[in-house]
Formats: C-alpha cells, sequence, structure tokens
C-alpha cells in the first residue's frame, strides 16, 4: 500500500515570510498527526485530526500555525510569518483511528530551515 | 504530566554483538510504550509496542522490548547487531490521554 505522501521534501524562506506544508495520508486512515521535529529532540506533537476534526491542538502556536484537514483526507500545515525557531523538520503521520495502543505510519517529513 | 527519557544520546556497539537502547518513562495510570526507529533522510517506523501481557514484546527486524513496570523502564534489544541496524531509536509513551509523547532519541551506531 502507499505510504503517507508529504511535499515539499526541502523548504528554505527568511523570516518573516509564509511556508505551506501537504499530506496525503494512507487511504482510509481517519486520524491524522502533526509533529515538528527539531535536530536533536524527539517529535513533537502540534496537532492531532480525527477524520476533519481537530482532537489536539494545544501545543500549536496558534498565533502563526494553522492546519486544516480538507473533506477529511490531505492536511496543510501553514506557518504565517515564520521565526528562526520554527526550523525543524515536520511529519506528518496518520493511522487507522485513533486509539492509545495504535500505531502511526510517518512521511518522510518537509525540512524547513528558516533564514 | 507524562514522560519518556532515553538517557543516552548515542549508542556504539560491534557488528554481531547485542545491544541494548535505554527507555525509561512516567505516567499515570497503565503506560502504552513504543519504539520507531528513524533511517536517514526517512520518517519514523514502527518497531514493537507494550500494551498488556507478557513483559517481553518481539517486533520487527529481530528487536525486541522488555517492560518492566517496578522501574518504569522499556529497554530496546537485540541479540546480535547488524551494521544495517545503525539508526536513531525513539521510545515514545501513550496514556488514556491518547497523545502520543517521544523521548529525544538515541542513535545507535553499528561498527563492522
Amino acid at each position: 500500500e502507499a505510504g503517507v505522501a508529504q511535499s515539499p521534501r526541502y523548504k528554505i524562506i527568511e523570516k518573516r515570510q509564509s511556508v505551506a506544508f501537504w499530506c496525503n495520508p494512507i487511504s482510509g486512515h481517519a486520524t491524522l498527526y502533526w509533529y515538528q521535529q527539531i535536530l536533536g529532540q524527539g517529535p513533537k506533537l502540534l496537532i492531532q485530526f480525527q477524520n476533519n476534526g481537530v482532537v489536539d491542538d494545544s501545543q500549536l502556536p496558534k498565533d502563526r500555525f494553522s492546519a486544516e484537514r480538507l473533506k477529511g483526507v490531505d492536511s496543510t500545515l501553514k506557518i504565517q510569518p515564520a521565526k528562526l525557531e520554527d526550523s525543524a523538520v515536520y511529519l506528518c503521520a496518520s493511522s487507522t483511528h485513533w486509539a492509545n495502543d495504535e500505531k502511526l505510519f510517518f512521511g518522510s517529513g518537509t525540512q524547513l530551515s528558516v533564514l | 504530566a507524562q514522560s519518556v527519557a532515553q538517557p543516552e544520546d548515542q549508542v556504539n556497539v560491534a557488528e554481531g554483538n547485542p545491544l541494548t537502547v535505554k527507555c525509561t518513562y512516567s505516567v499515570s495510570g497503565n503506560p502504552y510504550l513504543f519504539w520507531y526507529v528513524q533511517y536517514p533522510n526517512r520518517g519514523l517506523q514502527f518497531l514493537l509496542k507494550y500494551i498488556t501481557g507478557d513483559n517481553l514484546v518481539k517486533g520487527s527486524y529481530g528487536f525486541e522490548a522488555e517492560f518492566n513496570k517496578s522501574q518504569t523502564s522499556f529497554h530496546l534489544k537485540k541479540p546480535s547487531a547488524l551494521v544495517s541496524d545503525s539508526a536513531l531509536y525513539f521510545c515514545a509513551v501513550n496514556n488514556q490521554g491518547g497523545k502520543l509523547i517521544f523521548g529525544q532519541g538515541t542513535e545507535l551506531s553499528v561498527k563492522p
């Protein structure tokens, strides 16, 4: 089966610019996650969707980050305006449903560099 | 609040030797514990999980992990390391809240 698709693979922008990332989860997966992975750290959950509804966005910096999941399938994550500390790999993951014992399938990520 | 710690930033092992990557956790209630592996320029891949039952869990690529409730640990092990096992390994914990929390990762280097 096809995996989680993410684009672009790399992005370089200047601070205060805006950027958007796209994710297409595995077909049929109801739950979609966006994680931020800063170099040398483990992934940190930014937002979690169940179908097209937000389950958890408690760690999303809502003054600059936004995310949506169109029709419960694809998702976009946007940063506007970007700061230097936003430099990280942004990982999208999906799972069949939302459960404590559910394993996640990750995409390859988008590496963002903010100059 | 739940948390997970991986005390070693890097583990070096000779090929053919056993390996252990350590993980300790803190969570209220029963933990759901996971190990993921990340190869260079790739996303994380699921290795194994502990939910309940037998304390020794077997996973992909010959890896296993031992759950120890009294020591709140979930160490990843493999009897004989391969050079291809070299990667970044993440321990993660999930409690009743449904949020997966990752450790900071341990870089495993297996030398021929």
